[in-house]
């Protein structure tokens, strides 16, 4: 059964740093993009990048891109999320996905993690 | 960026309605279009990918079409399990965005 699990929930002050995780399970996690992307309190779905665990290429969303940092650990199956200063505004629930690639490059995201709520509040 | 803009904002209906929400992309997508659903206090589901590929577990009634910039989900007959929020996100370039999402509550 695929899986992809969390870390738990964080509660930051402005100004500190922060690496959350996401952990496959069930597949080959080398083989698939693993995707991050945010929701703020009470509103939608915004992309912020995306990773391939196997040589850790790496692109982001413009509106993210300099903001947080991707990366992935192969040998332990796990992608993080990290942030070197955090704002109030990256208060969020933060998902990570994985992506299928379907017909001619026809990607989405087919398996979801349970979210980790981030809170940074002084 | 490529912009989602999703219509309506949110709707009212009963059990048993046919539910019908648009998304329209800022510029041609060709098919490269998914539909999500996503529950309070819970992650986004993959519905529909492809603008009219039905994921593997998800009801027949539900059902996706279009292609270029106007897409639609329609639910044929509304069940209690449907109430949720629905996202349209396209996949035509690198940087995917989403639309703003579509709430389907009880009338």
């Amino acid at each position: 059964e695929v899986q992809l699990v969390q870390s738990g929930a964080e509660v930051k002050k402005p100004g500190e740093s922060l690496k959350i995780s996401c952990k496959g399970s069930g597949y080959s996690f080398t083989n698939y993009w693993i995707g991050w992307v945010r929701q703020m309190p009470g509103k939608g779905l915004e992309w912020m990048g995306i990773i391939y665990p196997g040589d850790s290429d790496t692109s982001y969303s413009p509106s993210f891109q300099g903001q947080v940092t991707i990366s992935a650990d192969k040998s332990i199956s796990t992608a993080f999320l990290q942030w070197s200063s955090l704002r109030a505004s990256d208060t969020a629930i933060y998902y990570c996905a994985r992506r299928r690639d379907g017909y001619k490059g026809r990607y989405y995201f087919d398996y979801w993690g349970q979210g980790t709520l981030v809170t940074v509040s002084s | 960026d490529i912009q989602m803009t999703q219509s309506p904002s949110s709707l009212s209906a009963s059990v048993g309605d046919r539910v019908t929400i648009t998304c329209r992309a800022s510029q041609n997508i060709s098919s490269y279009l998914n539909w999500y659903q996503q529950k309070p206090g819970k992650a986004p589901k993959l519905l529909i990918y492809g603008a009219s590929s039905l994921q593997s577990g998800v009801p027949l009634r539900i059902s996706g079409s279009g292609s270029g910039t106007d897409f639609t989900l329609t639910i044929s007959s509304l069940q209690p399990e449907d109430f949720a929020t629905y996202y349209c996100q396209q996949s035509y370039i690198t940087s995917w965005t989403f639309g703003q999402g579509t709430k389907v509550e009880i009338k």
